[in-house]
């Protein structure tokens, strides 16, 4: 059974970067078909997608177009270990940030504040 | 992007009612491919249906999902205490993939 874990921390500030790590235990990323996914949720709201990469053929990347640009997703499979790096936040960033594998299986998450 | 609009905001229902969700898309969703999740207070969403009306795994029966279109529909049967939890629909049929913003089951 797949188990994400997402790191990183807690308390950025405002024009920073915010970056995020999610482990991956019980199987390799690149063990099979999936979508890796970053998503997040601020309290009280709906989830926000964020970007996704995807194990196959070229490996596509793709990224929600209301981020303007400020997010990367990458991925490090000696590690096995994907990230989430997004530019210049603002408090309106600030939310519980998630890794999942195709949107089924989600990691707990991690509240991320941003905040001087 | 494809808006979803979930209604209602709260429904108050005792254990044992049968609870009906509604999410209504901006735009035709494509394959109809739909999707609901179950989330608790501390926890991440948790998928319950996909397609509309195909049941992930280890999902009881009471669940079912239908609609087709703009129009999408959550039931639960037969409410049990640990069903209590907001709800949140998701279309993965245009891009990018989009979210409701939750209907809240509570208990009357």
């Amino acid at each position: 059974q797949v188990q994400l874990q997402e790191s990183g921390p807690g308390l950025v500030k405002p024009s920073q970067t915010l970056s995020l790590t999610c482990t991956v235990s019980g199987g390799s990323i690149f063990s099979g078909v999936y979508y890796w996914n970053w998503i997040r949720q601020p309290a009280g709201k709906g989830p926000e997608w964020i970007a996704h990469f995807y194990t196959s053929g070229s490996g596509r990347t793709d990224y929600n177009p209301s981020l303007k640009s400020r997010a990367t997703i990458s991925v490090d499979t000696s590690k096995n270990q994907f990230y989430l790096e997004l530019n210049s936040v603002t408090a309106a960033d600030t939310a519980m940030y998630y890794c999942s594998r195709n949107l089924h299986h989600w990691g707990q998450g991690i509240l991320v504040t941003v905040s001087s | 992007e494809i808006v979803l609009t979930q209604s209602p905001g709260t429904l108050s229902l005792s254990p044992g009612e049968r609870a009906t969700l509604s999410c209504r898309a901006s735009q035709s969703v494509g394959g109809n491919n739909i999707a609901w999740y179950q989330q608790k207070p501390g926890q991440a969403p948790r998928l319950l249906m996909y397609g509309p009306s195909n049941r992930a795994t280890g999902i009881p029966d009471r669940f079912s999902g239908s609609g087709s279109g703009t129009d999408f529909t959550l039931t639960i049967s037969r409410l049990e205490p640990e069903d209590f939890a907001v709800y949140y629909c998701q279309q993965y049929g245009g891009s990018p993939t989009t979210f409701g913003q939750g209907t809240k089951v509570e208990i009357k």
